[in-house]
């Protein structure tokens, strides 16, 4: 199964720094991920597919990048409805895997 | 309106059988690709299984092969999970969830409780 590490685990920010999440695969995946988004107590949410594209609906703060094994989700400022766990996706093969997440807590 | 809403969950002793449903409106159900996934409390998100639009193809987790059962009735848009042999291990809210046509889950349900005792 493919593994997928994200970093960091948890942060603290303040409302209006830029936030980088990284996903490492433990092999190739090309661009065959997403980053979803769930707040206390909700149902998680698609922020990003293929690695890159902005689902609709979302901010344009949020934004993805990255190919292969490397992945980034960037908030490039952060609002007080953004703190949150994120996630990593990916849907290359079977079985899917998630990262571990990463909690965004208020400085 | 376009929703998933997910049933069955509840408590079980350990050992015993769970069938959880989702049901499907506003969209066309057999077209998607849908998948179940589970959190157990205060943990992260685990992939479950899937199923192909048809129901032809069919994944699981290792942790719950040969002992889940995934399955889907398009003629009454409606996912379901069939859970045997439980274990406290399974204990967590179980989502499904919409698979698009580039394989993002775009579209959750709202999530169903399953608590395995002792």
């Amino acid at each position: 199964a493919i593994q997928m590490t994200q970093s960091p685990s948890s942060l603290s920010a303040s409302v209006g720094d830029r936030v980088t999440i990284t996903c490492r695969a433990s092999q190739g995946i090309g661009n065959d991920l997403g980053w979803y988004q769930q707040r206390p107590g909700k149902t998680p949410k698609l922020l990003i597919y293929a690695a890159s594209s902005l689902q609709s609906g979302v901010p344009s703060r949020f934004s993805g990048s990255g190919s292969g094994t490397d992945f980034t989700l960037t908030i490039s400022s952060l609002q007080p409805e953004d703190f949150a766990t994120y996630y990593c996706l990916q849907d290359y093969s079977f079985p899917r895997t998630f990262g571990q997440g990463t909690k965004v807590e208020i400085k | 309106e376009v929703q998933l809403v997910e049933s069955g969950g509840g408590l079980v002793q350990f050992g015993g059988s769970l069938r959880l449903s989702c049901a499907a409106s506003g969209f066309t159900f057999s077209n998607n690709e849908m998948n179940w996934v589970r959190q157990a409390p205060g943990e992260g998100l685990e992939w479950v299984s899937y199923i192909s639009g048809s129901g032809r193809i069919i994944n699981y987790a290792d942790s719950v092969k040969g002992r889940f059962t995934i399955s889907r009735d398009n003629a009454k848009n409606s996912l379901y999970l069939q859970m045997n042999s439980l274990r406290a291990e399974d204990t967590a809210v179980y989502y499904c969830a919409r698979e698009s046509d580039l394989d993002a889950f775009d579209m959750w349900g709202q999530g169903t409780m399953v608590t395995v005792s002792s």
